[in-house]
């Protein structure tokens, strides 16, 4: 089955600086890649997502990177806020049911 | 649009006691979806529901696990007997029709502990 790894598992940064997540996938067949926010004591929620036939896509302070010969994809966050800490996971999808990553715990010092 | 709702939030069980969990999805999302979350760990895909048929229930951990859907609304997710190994924070998601590429709309999670 789908294997999706994510890194890292946890990201400290300061507020303003920009934060970066990892993932990579194995079934070179998934063509669906969301982005989940679960902030503490709240909800999994869908922040954004990508579709294989884009590379990038961009939300305002997020953007999300695919690379779909590497099998790779990026969440990016630019200008971090405190309200953007949270547990951020990546799944990876298709015709089937999404394979999701262990999560990063993303934390912005004010 | 009322969301995804679980119930209980949280669930403290002695071990080999039966734990109910409840998910009512959005109204109109066929498919129903159960999760399992360890401490720092993935969103274990448990099964799936398309309306009231099991889809695919791979990932049910062993036959102390049964979900049902009867009349492909409500679903319950029950343990018997609970262990210690299923502690961790049980979540429930809908979507639309079109698996795997809609955006799924999770629960509040229901907290299982097990001591």
């Amino acid at each position: 089955g789908e294997n999706v790894e994510q890194h890292p598992s946890t990201l400290s940064v300061q507020e303003g600086d920009s934060a970066v997540i990892k993932c990579t996938y194995s079934d070179s067949a998934s063509n669906y890649f969301p982005w989940y926010k679960q902030e503490l004591g709240k909800r999994p929620q869908l922040i954004i997502d990508i579709r294989s036939n884009v590379g990038e896509k961009k939300d305002q302070r997020i953007a999300v990177t695919l690379n779909k010969t590497a099998k790779h994809f990026s969440l990016h966050i630019t200008e971090t806020q405190p309200e953007d800490s949270a547990v951020y996971f990546c799944a990876s999808g298709g015709s089937y049911i999404p394979t999701f990553g262990r999560g990063t715990s993303l934390i912005v010092h004010p | 649009e009322a969301g995804v709702t679980q119930f209980p939030s949280h669930s403290v069980i002695e071990k080999g006691q039966t734990v109910t969990l409840r998910c009512d999805p959005i109204s109109g999302h066929d498919n129903l979806y159960w999760y399992r979350r360890v401490m720092g760990k993935e969103i274990k895909f448990l099964l799936h529901f398309v309306k009231e048929s099991k889809q695919d229930e791979s990932g049910m951990p062993n036959n102390r696990f049964l979900a049902e859907r009867t009349g492909g609304t409500y679903s319950t997710l029950k343990v018997q007997p609970a262990e210690l190994e299923d502690s961790g924070v049980y979540f429930c998601a809908s979507s639309r029709p079109g698996l795997g590429r809609n955006e799924q709309f999770f629960g509040p999670g229901t907290r299982l502990t097990v001591l």
